[in-house]
């Protein structure tokens, strides 16, 4: 009965690869997003989904595409990856106005070599 | 835009009391978080503090929030070895959430 569950967990491909990587949530939440955590531990939003529609992009390269298909999934496909590209990756979930419950998954680790 | 300010280390022996202390810049912060992330585990949401609340207890831990000085802080009582980890200080304003994380600090606990 995990809430927010990530696929795969660990992810190590090479440069100029295209990966995806899956988020579900059974906590009937109307909001998702992804964060990026970085080698230094810098955790940094780059999308937030509502009800499907995209809300929120913030300064992320077009390589990175998030896809809604419904409420309770947000994945994320990368295109041509970069070594920059190695990071933690977090999807989180909340309702809407309810800022204070904003639930992480346990994180992607993606390492591109 | 946006910035939140933690130092980035702190070291205590158990049972001691840990203060960790966060800034930001957002007047317009209306949520403030503390999360806490275990060596290669997610984000565990510890506790939060409305804007204007200036104290919030939950069993060992209790936030202080100085709305004027944009000052939150974080006070584990009776800290022990298993509270090492990063804690990151986090926060939100109005509109749809996303939260602005501070670098985080490790807090390492020494029996």
């Amino acid at each position: 009965d995990t809430a927010v569950s990530q696929t795969p967990k660990y992810l190590v491909t090479q440069m100029g690869n295209d990966k995806s990587i899956k988020c579900e949530q059974n906590l009937g939440h109307d909001t998702m997003y992804w964060y990026k955590q970085d080698s230094k531990k810098f955790l940094k939003i780059m999308f937030s989904y509502n009800n499907k529609e995209l809300i929120i992009n913030e300064t992320v390269p077009n390589r990175f595409s998030p896809k809604s298909p419904d409420k309770a999934h947000l994945n994320l496909h990368i295109n041509s990856l970069e070594l920059g590209d190695s990071a933690v990756y977090f999807c989180a979930s909340s309702q809407g106005s309810r800022r204070e419950t904003q639930y992480f998954g346990p994180g992607t680790r993606l390492l591109v070599l | 835009g946006e910035d939140v300010e933690q130092s980035l280390f702190l070291s205590v022996r158990e049972g001691d009391s840990s203060v960790i202390n966060c800034t930001y810049t957002d007047s317009s912060s209306t949520y403030l978080y503390w999360y806490k992330q275990e060596p290669g585990a997610g984000l565990q949401l510890l506790t939060y503090i409305f804007s204007n609340m200036d104290m919030k207890q939950d069993q060992r831990l209790t936030v202080l929030l100085n709305k004027k000085d944009k000052h939150l802080s974080l006070r584990i009582a009776d800290t022990q070895t298993g509270d090492s980890a990063i804690y990151f200080c986090a926060e939100t304003h109005s509109g749809y959430s996303t939260l602005t994380f501070g670098k985080g600090t490790m807090l390492l606990v020494s029996p």
